[in-house]
């Protein structure tokens, strides 16, 4: 069981927004250290959002991510059918290495 | 281009050893951190360990420590990761990726990814 919190699934309709949370986060100062991924299926993970809000070269800012307290959220605008994967957070804890959240499967009506 | 190429999928028996490996190529090998994650069938991302290749500094997730070997290769630039007894509950994908901005261990992010090791373990 991970131990950071994601909605085992979102849906939305193209054209559409949809915000994914990721909840059980320890920040410490200076740590703001959230990453995004997004996986389709049989592939490997890619890099959407790191350092909680910054996209990688040839990421389209339909994608971004924000935080507030012990959470992070992604948010997806303009929604395209081509965006159903599945989604995870990733922090890296100095004292637990690299932890995943349990993922959120996207589905684009 | 940043690339990391892994070896290609596995069918082994419980008991078994295994190692598999994860090529890199087109940045500074020794100078990045590299790491294994494991998604078992169905399941979402678990890291196991990372390995920084300049000084073979090796950091291992506590769910996985004595159950699986780190190494790597400059000469080669390439990671494995190394099992010495196999189980049935190893069966799962393996990737391979890069972290960044790294500061004594500790990372922002992971930027690139193999194409994943498929691994069955089946009697």
């Amino acid at each position: 069981q991970s131990v950071l919190t994601q909605p085992p699934s979102v849906s939305a309709a193209p054209g559409q927004r949809v915000t994914i949370s990721c909840s059980g986060i320890s920040y410490t100062i200076g740590n703001d250290f959230v990453s995004w991924y997004q996986q389709f299926p049989g592939t490997a993970p890619t890099l959407l959002i790191y350092d909680t809000y910054k996209r990688p070269s040839g990421i389209p800012d339909r994608f971004s991510g924000s935080r507030s307290g012990t959470s992070a959220t992604l948010r997806i605008t303009g929604l395209q059918t081509g965006d159903g994967a599945d989604y995870y957070c990733g922090i890296w804890d100095a004292g637990r290495g690299a932890v995943f959240g349990g993922g959120t499967k996207l589905t684009v009506l | 281009e940043v690339e990391l190429v892994q070896s290609g999928p596995e069918v082994k028996k419980p008991g078994e050893a295994l190692r598999i490996s994860c090529e890199a190529s087109g940045y500074s090998f020794s100078r990045y951190w590299i790491g294994w994650v494991r998604q078992m069938p169905g399941k979402g991302l678990e890291w196991m360990g990372s390995i920084y290749p300049y000084d073979s500094d090796v950091r291992y997730s506590p769910s996985f420590q004595g159950h699986i070997t780190i190494s790597a290769d400059k000469s080669s630039s390439t990671a494995y990761l190394h099992w010495s007894t196999l189980e049935a509950s190893d069966t799962a994908m393996y990737f391979c990726a890069r972290h960044v901005y790294c500061n004594d261990g500790v990372c922002h992010t992971t930027d690139n990814w193999g194409q994943g090791t498929l691994v069955t373990v089946s009697s």
